[in-house]
């Protein structure tokens, strides 16, 4: 199992451009989540996925948007990118939660994104 | 406010020496508690997890500890080892569901030769 797959590694981007990070994993994971790394702060989440075709807001959604058409992939897309979303984004994804309170969560190795 | 704090935000030890970090916690109601592990340019890796009624729980040299009363939680490491250098990050959970995870913000641990 390759796990949970992000692309690409780095990516720097002008103010005002559009992008898609990729992820995918391939543990038949029902769950998958995006997050961003800031220096002092806390990881925080963006959006979240319990299942294909079902996605919600986190904590931190403004500039993003997510689908889930298939269980494999959770792309995050920056609809305009802003110098305020210069961070590092990590995709996890883990089972079903309904239920299980000790399920393990993977994340991805992570997309160091700068916007100038 | 739902909250994580770790302390201290970063330590140097030698390498075979343990140490232990702190977590506390404000977040309310509690599900379980996470350790991870991140190594630089890398995502976290979980270590262990633990729910209100275990009060400790080993991974190899890491031993994490749990006192739900106090909403406190420490991580041990034993015989350190250069591998070891890493960012430890505590996470709460304040329901079932992986979008009720509150992070704390790590404390960066360098083990010198």
């Amino acid at each position: 199992n390759a796990g949970v797959t992000q692309t690409p590694k780095f990516q720097v981007l002008k103010t005002g451009q559009s992008m898609t990070l990729q992820c995918a994993q391939d543990m038949n994971h029902e769950y998958m989540s995006w997050y961003r790394q800031d220096p002092g702060m806390g990881l925080r989440l963006i959006h979240y996925s319990v299942g294909a075709g079902i996605t919600d807001q986190g904590e931190v959604p403004n500039g993003y948007n997510v689908s889930r058409s298939t269980t494999e992939d959770f792309p995050l897309r920056l609809l305009s990118a802003a110098p305020s979303q210069t961070s590092v984004y990590f995709c996890a994804s883990s089972r079903a939660t309904s239920g299980i309170r000790t399920d393990t969560q993977y994340f991805g190795p992570g997309t160091r994104l700068t916007v100038l | 406010k739902n909250q994580v704090e770790q302390s201290p935000q970063s330590l140097i030890i030698l390498e075979g020496k343990n140490c232990t970090l702190q977590c506390n916690y404000t977040v309310s109601p509690f599900s379980n508690l996470r350790w991870y592990k991140q190594d630089t340019g890398r995502g976290p890796v979980s270590l262990t997890i633990m729910t209100f009624s275990e009060n400790t729980k080993s991974n190899g040299r890491y031993t994490a500890t749990l006192d739900a009363d106090t909403k406190q939680s420490s991580l041990h490491i034993t015989a350190s080892q250069l591998s070891d250098s890493a960012s430890y990050i505590c996470v709460v959970s304040r329901d079932t569901g992986f979008q009720k995870l509150v992070f704390g913000t790590g404390t960066r641990l360098l083990v010198s030769p």
